[in-house]
């Protein structure tokens, strides 16, 4: 089956890291560019970062630079968001996306990340 | 603050038509594609539209999308509850170097 399973998601007090996993499974995760969008409750889409297959080209949201870091393991299928600092703000389920030329056409469930003290 | 516009809600009758704009400018929808996204409460979004005006496998042809200048619009016809959903455009920026989603748009089905 065709799909991308998010984890690592829990309760962080601010300043403090976290780092999620998204597992593909299903298709050749290694030739597509990935994201990271996140949503907090109520509140719409934001996009968060972008990397390339090759990984030699990362992107991010002016509200995470310097502070989440985007990485993948093709070997693994896996896509990894390191983040620390974490704010108040950054509450927000994080869905990974699959990026076919910047349209999302294939999304995980999501996992819950909670940053309060 | 998303840098792509759309309404709030918008809302219909059964088997009537809506249409949800998303009015952005040069660096993002005037140079770039947009896709369009569904999302019901509490589940995945979900791609609807493609490259402006594809529709991916599986999506009904009442389903439609277009781009004029620096807007996108995304129709849909025939409309049922089962379209009652959050609606969301998006696109690359060109010069903040970042994808950005619209304000999404609530479809009331009346």
């Amino acid at each position: 089956e065709v799909q991308l399973v998010e984890s690592g998601g829990h309760l962080v007090q601010p300043g403090g890291s976290l780092r999620l996993s998204c597992a593909a499974s299903g298709f050749s995760f290694g030739i597509y560019s990935m994201n990271w969008v996140r949503q907090a409750p109520g509140k719409g889409l934001e996009w968060v970062s972008h990397i390339i297959s090759s990984s030699t080209t990362m992107y991010y949201a002016d509200s995470v630079k310097g502070r989440f870091t985007i990485s993948r393991d093709n070997a693994k299928n896996s896509l990894y968001l390191q983040m620390t600092s974490l704010r108040d703000e950054d509450t927000a389920v994080y869905y990974c996306a699959r990026d076919a030329y910047w349209n999302f056409d294939l999304w995980g469930r999501g996992t819950l990340v909670t940053v309060s003290s | 603050q998303s840098v792509l516009t759309q309404p709030p809600s918008v809302s219909a009758a059964p088997g009537q038509k809506v249409t949800i704009s998303c009015s952005g400018s040069n660096s993002n929808i005037g140079n770039n594609y947009v896709c369009w996204y569904q999302q019901f409460p509490g589940t995945t979004p979900k791609l609807l539209i493609s490259e402006n005006n594809k529709r991916p496998s599986g999506i009904p042809d009442r389903i439609s999308g277009s781009k004029s200048g620096t807007s996108a619009t995304l129709g849909i016809t025939g409309l049922q509850t089962g379209d009652e959903a959050d609606y969301f455009c998006g696109t690359w920026d060109s010069s903040l170097s970042a994808y950005v989603f619209g304000t999404g748009t609530k479809v009331t089905v009346l």
